[in-house]
């Protein structure tokens, strides 16, 4: 979905190294998840956030930090890289409506490479 | 937490043949269950979902069974087209979960002509 966009789209990094990825929406959703995804596993929730002051661990936060800038922005940091990181991440957003469940919308994915 | 389980991991028919594919969940808190495709070096994206109070949904060719008891779901996919072909994930989650979506390991369709 075009609304939604992720920079960079691959990056490769060494070890040891800060990385950020970031996450864009003009959907105007309140909802931004961050997701990884390994070839043979499936997705899996890193953080989640539900408004600018509401950030939440996901299944895999460990190694992991976020930061939601504006209702738009969320962006995922990697304060050491290493190898098993090596992952793509995509980002997803969703409507706000209490008591529902609403459609996330992904990003394109980041692919990035640790070495 | 939950886990989800999803059978088979690789899938083949013959287009115009139909397509099952099963997850089970664990925790009986789950009350929504979305289906995602993804295409290759795609995005995921929804085909189709299911609340806990519904215990079957159609859209065109593809419809959803949800068996609240048994704790499983599937997706069935009828008359089967090519442009099927791609990884079919589905997911499960609950309201007090933060409406994070846990995942199955996805199942990989190929539909040949």
């Amino acid at each position: 979905d075009a609304d939604v966009t992720q920079t960079p789209r691959n990056r490769i990094t060494k070890t040891g190294k800060r990385i950020m990825l970031e996450c864009s929406q003009t959907k105007g959703h309140d909802r931004m998840y961050w997701y990884r995804q390994d070839p043979g596993l499936g997705l899996r929730l890193i953080y989640y956030s539900f408004d600018v002051k509401d950030i939440n661990k996901g299944e895999i936060s460990d190694g992991y930090s976020v930061s939601r800038q504006a209702q738009a922005k969320f962006s995922l940091s990697l304060e050491s890289a290493i190898p098993n990181q090596t992952a793509l991440y995509f980002c997803a957003t969703s409507e706000s409506t209490s008591g529902s469940y609403n459609e996330q919308f992904f990003g394109p994915g980041t692919r990035l490479t640790v070495l | 937490g939950e886990n989800v389980e999803q059978h088979p991991s690789t899938l083949s028919v013959q287009e115009g043949d139909s397509a099952v594919i099963k997850c089970t969940y664990s925790d009986s808190a789950s009350n929504y269950f979305p289906w995602y495709k993804q295409e290759l070096g795609k995005r995921p994206q929804l085909i189709i979902d299911i609340r806990s109070n519904v215990g079957e949904k159609k859209d065109q060719r593809i419809a959803v069974t949800l068996n609240k008891t048994a704790k499983h779901f599937s997706l069935h996919i009828t008359e089967t087209q090519p442009e099927d072909s791609a990884v079919y994930f589905c997911a499960a989650s609950r309201v007090n979960s933060g409406y994070a979506l846990n995942f199955g390991k996805g199942t990989s369709l190929l539909v040949t002509p």
